[in-house]
């Protein structure tokens, strides 16, 4: 079984541009998770989708978002690219949250911004 | 205070040797993850505890829920457990508004 995977691997923006980070979940998983990763920084929760809705999401800029597709893939977009927003994206993907069930993380996206 | 505290930052161990990572938070939860992340930044889930203790292999999670404490034990540690050992919890109120909280790793490296 194929597991969670994220395109592209990496990407390189300079400041001010628009970046797209994807997202294919587990089959059967309906809930996708996005995370960031700055250089020397922890794990931060950015945004979560469950059955095609956005569920919650953490303390980022509304520059942050995203969307989950009828196939439970998900984007996230990153509008007006900051130096800051250099980090590793992580993607994870669970069975519906109506329970608590364990994530599954994809390889991550690491987006370079010049 | 963060919420979700680790101890020790960093920890360094002979091959063999058994090791202990702790947890400590200060939110309710409903679930606690411990996950690996190796030095490429892959993330492995390792254990998904809302109670008492569980074991894959060399590996045992523990939970105090009164005492808002968690542990990750390695058995018989060996080089290719070097990796940042994070601990992540969800907190509640319910489950349909969790937000995570992660603490901020433990890096352990397992020498020869």
């Amino acid at each position: 079984e194929a597991g969670v995977t994220q395109s592209p691997t990496h990407l390189i923006k300079t400041r001010g541009q628009q970046a797209t980070l994807r997202c294919s979940p587990i089959s059967g998983h309906t809930s996708v998770y996005w995370y960031q990763q700055a250089l020397g920084l922890g794990l931060q929760f950015l945004l979560w989708y469950d059955e095609g809705e956005e569920r919650n999401r953490g303390n980022f800029p509304p520059r942050f978002s995203g969307r989950q597709f009828p196939n439970y893939s998900s984007e996230l977009n990153v509008n007006a690219l900051e130096l800051e927003d250099s980090a590793l994206y992580l993607c994870a993907s669970s069975f519906s949250e109506r329970q608590v069930y364990e994530q599954y993380f994809g390889p991550g996206t690491r987006l370079t911004v010049t | 205070k963060n919420e979700v505290e680790q101890s020790p930052q960093n920890l360094t161990a002979q091959e063999g040797e058994f090791i202990t990572i702790n947890c400590s938070y200060s939110v309710g939860i409903s679930a606690l993850h411990w996950l690996q992340q190796h030095p490429g930044g892959g993330i492995v889930s390792l254990f998904m505890l809302s109670s008492g203790k569980k074991k894959h292999g060399r590996l045992i999670a523990t939970i105090n829920i009164q005492e808002k404490h968690s542990s990750l034990h390695i058995t018989a540690s060996h080089p290719r457990d070097s990796a940042v050992y994070i601990c992540a919890v969800r907190s509640q109120p319910d489950n349909y508004g969790q937000n995570f909280v992660f603490g901020p790793g433990t890096r352990l490296s397992v020498l020869p």
